[in-house]
């Protein structure tokens, strides 16, 4: 069982819905949760990190976390054009000095106008 | 500027060639990363460095090496590129407080 699993998609919805991004994972060291937006032929970039269970708001955005079921996901209201992109989350743990993330795979999501 | 450059942004190359991709960063942060990103495989770690004095191997590291410069610069080397070579890379730098922070990637295609 890979460490992080994260659905490709592709996923494509009309305008104004609400988008569910969403992964799971094995390992329950993972202490910091973070979600990903990367926009073709450009670098991920930071959407949302989050440390613990429960649910983090930042505008449109929603990041979920639930530590006993070892699942995030990534809510976006009212979706617009301007989120079509991949979006990949990353989980990490420090220890020993280290820092280090792994990421899914990502899922492209495009909104149709 | 950018908070983390690469150059070039693109390159072609041929089988057998050594290329180096260079990265550069503004951020002061000490750990920096090297990714390749393929369609359907994600982001992959090639190599990494939490100081200058301090290099691992990621879970890909054959047929590359890095060197880190400075604690603003990390390049990385493709000795003798073959075509599976052939990606998206991306440099990267982080901090506990930041997460990581990626440049806009160099599109390499060795033929």
């Amino acid at each position: 069982q890979k460490e992080v699993e994260q659905d490709p998609g592709p996923l494509s919805v009309p305008e104004g819905a609400i988008v569910s991004l969403n992964c799971t994972y094995s390992n329950s060291a993972f202490q910091y949760f973070m979600w990903y937006r990367q926009y073709s032929r450009k670098g991920p970039e930071l959407l949302m990190y989050t440390y613990s269970s429960g649910n983090k708001e930042d505008g449109r955005f929603t990041a979920q976390v639930d530590k006993s079921s070892k699942y995030i996901s990534l809510f976006i209201r009212d979706s617009q054009p301007s989120d079509s992109a991949t979006y990949l989350c990353a989980l990490g743990y420090s220890g020993a000095g280290s820092y280090q993330l792994t990421f899914g795979k990502g899922t492209k999501l495009s909104v149709i106008p | 500027d950018a908070d983390v450059t690469q150059t070039p942004r693109n390159r072609i190359t041929k089988t057998g060639k050594r290329i180096m991709l260079e990265c550069s960063q503004t951020k002061g942060h000490d750990r920096m990363y090297w990714y390749r990103q393929d369609p359907g495989l994600g982001l992959r770690l090639i190599y990494y460095s939490f100081d200058v004095k301090d290099i691992n191997k990621g879970e890909i590291s054959d047929g590359y090496s890095v060197s880190r410069q400075a604690q603003a610069k990390f390049s990385l080397s493709l000795e003798s590129a073959i075509p599976n070579q052939t990606a998206l890379y991306f440099c990267a730098t982080s901090d506990l407080a930041d997460g990581y922070t990626f440049g806009s990637g160099t599109r390499l295609t060795v033929v």
